[in-house]
């Protein structure tokens, strides 16, 4: 099973910001949080990644709790290209198996 | 910017038939993914490569699939024979190093068992 939960599904309109939520209650020290995205019939892209600080590139901000047991994906003006399914996912070093959910199918509403 | 290719893009076969996937990761990752997606599921991890060794096929169904990176470049995921519950995305990633770093993900290979 994942080790994390998010939403089925979420609307945003455009322009607007998007806040997608993940719980990830069973996170160990050393592992951190992933956030792809997969458009239609595409590979998943990678979006943006952190271990306990938040973090900021030009796709996405990620917002991670303090006790790190949830985390916020948040793209700052969303577009009709960003209608895709978003992974949440924890990942180690070493061999622990990466496990994508069924992830958070955004639907960016014009 | 580098990509991660993969071949064919579409397969359709008949069921008790061999496929073959093709993946050339990007230069320089050593480590290499290959996952099945079932419509309306996240990826699931198949195999990973370490260079040229397996280090997980735990999900692998070993009866009929079959992976390979001789070289430890481009691999190979073999299905024989094709069942119809095959019938599925098989996406390739790499990653220059073990599961932390960044895995950059192919347009997949969309195959449809009849």
């Amino acid at each position: 099973d994942a080790k994390t939960t998010q939403p089925p599904s979420m609307d945003c309109a455009e322009g607007r910001a998007a806040n997608l939520p993940c719980n990830h209650s069973t996170i160990s020290g050393n592992e951190y949080v992933y956030w792809y995205r997969q458009i239609h019939s595409q590979g998943p892209q990678y979006i943006i990644h952190g271990l306990k600080n938040n973090e900021t590139n030009e796709m996405a901000s990620l917002i991670i709790t303090e006790d790190r047991k949830s985390s916020t994906l948040i793209l700052p003006h969303a577009t009709l290209r960003d209608t895709a399914v978003y992974y949440c996912i924890v990942s180690s070093s070493g061999y622990d198996k990466v496990i994508f959910g069924p992830g958070t199918s955004l639907s960016v509403i014009p | 910017e580098a990509e991660v290719a993969q071949s064919p893009r579409y397969k359709i076969t008949e069921k008790s038939q061999a496929v073959a996937f093709w993946c050339d990761p990007i230069s320089g990752h050593a480590t290499l993914y290959w996952y099945r997606q079932i419509l309306g599921q996240g990826p699931e991890l198949l195999v990973q490569f370490q260079d040229e060794s397996v280090v997980d096929d735990s999900q692998l169904p070993k009866d009929r699939f079959s992976a390979e990176r001789l070289k430890g470049v481009d691999s190979t995921l073999k299905i024989q024979p094709a069942e119809l519950g095959d019938s599925a995305m098989y996406l390739c990633a790499s990653s220059f190093a073990a599961r932390t770093d960044t895995q950059y993900f192919g347009p997949g290979t969309r195959l449809t068992v009849l």
